[in-house]
């Protein structure tokens, strides 16, 4: 079964400032999907950044970026220049290449880094 | 409106009731799933569906029941219960050919 483990209960940063959020994942998988999900005061779950295993680029979106490190299976986003609407829990999440077999794409999540931005 | 809606919102219970929570989804989605958000934790597996009639456990699947006799649709019930199960619970879904799994709003459970 795969675990994933974020060491960082809660972060804070400066507005503009850069921060990362660290997560390592442990699999005998070869192949599978990384993500990172945002969850804002409201709860809504938000899908910021996904990753695939296969490819060696790190993904980037606007301010998010990833650092991808298969062979250490560490997977932290980098959040650049801050702003206060970046702050909510954010999740680090794995899947399984092989979704339609008896995984079904389930995601297995990590515990949650509480990101706080001060003006 | 198109989406994935929860209800109730919220919902206050008592010990060894029985509770039923709602998801509705109108994309015609295959894949649905059920998660609890505890802190710590993150969220957790409680239940999961490749299609209508086919459901499988999740690594926290005690005290729960699942349906789903159709696609759009998969309720979660608590067939008794118990403080341990105040947690505010997730219902997603994901299509067969795209990767992202989408998200309810949640509902938050206090059980007394």
């Amino acid at each position: 079964a795969q675990t994933v483990t974020q060491s960082q209960p809660e972060m804070s940063v400066q507005e503009a400032e850069t921060v990362t959020l660290s997560c390592t994942y442990d699999t005998s998988e070869s192949d599978y999907y990384l993500f990172w999900y945002k969850q804002p005061p409201s709860r809504q779950m938000i899908l910021v950044i996904r990753q695939e295993a296969y490819k060696q680029q790190n993904a980037t979106e606007n301010r998010f970026s990833v650092n991808f490190q298969k062979a250490a299976k560490s997977f932290s986003l980098k959040i650049s220049d801050s702003q206060l609407g970046d702050a909510a829990m954010y999740f680090c999440a794995y899947r399984s290449v092989n979704a339609g077999g008896t995984s079904y794409g389930k995601l297995t999540f990590g515990q949650g880094t509480i990101l706080t931005v001060h003006p | 409106d198109a989406g994935i809606t929860q209800s109730p919102r919220y919902k206050i219970t008592e010990t060894g009731r029985q509770v039923t929570l709602m998801c509705h989804q109108t994309w015609s989605h295959s894949y649905m799933f059920w998660y609890r958000q505890d802190l710590g934790h993150g969220l957790r597996l409680i239940y999961y569906s490749a299609a209508a009639d086919i459901t499988d456990k999740g690594e926290v699947s005690d005290g729960y029941v699942v349906s789903r006799s159709k696609t759009e649709n998969f309720p979660l019930t608590l067939e008794s219960a118990t403080r341990s199960q105040t947690s505010v619970y997730f219902c997603a879904s994901r299509d067969r050919i795209y990767n992202e799994q989408f998200f309810g709003p949640g509902t938050r459970l206090t059980v007394l």
